[in-house]
């Protein structure tokens, strides 16, 4: 069975402080895809980033940053210095390889209050 | 700019009635997709095409019609068989391809949906 777990349902930061969000994945595929997206208040899905199964490099871009684990089958995202522009709901997603349907997450909400 | 739009934004709907929400998108993607989302929940695949002209149904298609007569269009109907219509909906595009970067899903602003 695939599934993805975000525990978090909602969490509440002050601005410039530091966040991590979970993402915890059950697959028996040997190549999968993972990925996170940003949904602001606005509504659309924000597109963050994608990693392959057999890239455990964590990744950074700006002020993000992803660690993808296999061992745990872990892909969490964290937000370093957060800024109120960053409140959203943080989606987790999971595609298996060769295949069109991406299982969600249930999202977890962040607020960055200033 | 390329892109994907759906309108309109907000659609209010009375009980019984069918009502068509709108999907284009200019990427030039073969593959289209309709989500729907609900309070605390994550997406749900309602219906999704991989080329013209055809489409499969996906975890929740019952209450749910699609077409798919030009690439760039995915229009979705919410038929009266829909039982609890009210959500937002998400569409999203992608290059039809087995795996890679090129097959992430992009989405558009969706549309909420509330019947009245």
């Amino acid at each position: 069975a695939q599934k993805v777990t975000q525990a978090q349902t909602e969490i509440s930061v002050v601005e410039k402080e530091d966040v991590t969000l979970d993402c915890v994945y059950e697959t028996r595929d040997t190549t999968y895809y993972l990925f996170w997206y940003k949904q602001p208040p606005s509504g659309e899905l924000v597109f963050l980033i994608r990693r392959n199964s057999f890239d455990e490099q964590n990744e950074i871009s700006g002020r993000y940053s992803w660690n993808f684990q296999k061992s745990t089958s872990s892909f969490n995202f964290t937000i370093t210095a957060s800024q109120v522009v960053d409140s959203a709901v943080y989606f987790c997603a999971l595609k298996r390889s060769g295949t069109y349907k991406y299982i969600f997450g249930t999202g977890t909400r962040l607020k960055v209050l200033a | 700019d390329g892109g994907i739009t759906q309108s309109p934004k907000y659609l209010f709907r009375k009980e019984g009635q069918n009502v068509t929400l709108s999907c284009e998108q200019n990427l030039n993607h073969d593959a289209m997709y309709w989500y729907r989302q609900d309070p605390g929940q994550g997406l749900r695949l309602i219906y999704y095409s991989q080329i013209v002209n055809d489409f499969q149904k996906g975890d929740i298609a019952e209450g749910y019609s699609v077409s798919r007569e030009k690439k760039e269009s995915f229009p979705l109907t919410v038929t009266s068989a829909q039982k609890n219509p009210t959500a937002f909906y998400l569409c999203a595009s992608s290059i039809v391809a087995s795996g890679g970067v090129k097959d992430t899903q992009y989405f558009g602003p969706g549309t909420r949906l509330t019947v009245l």
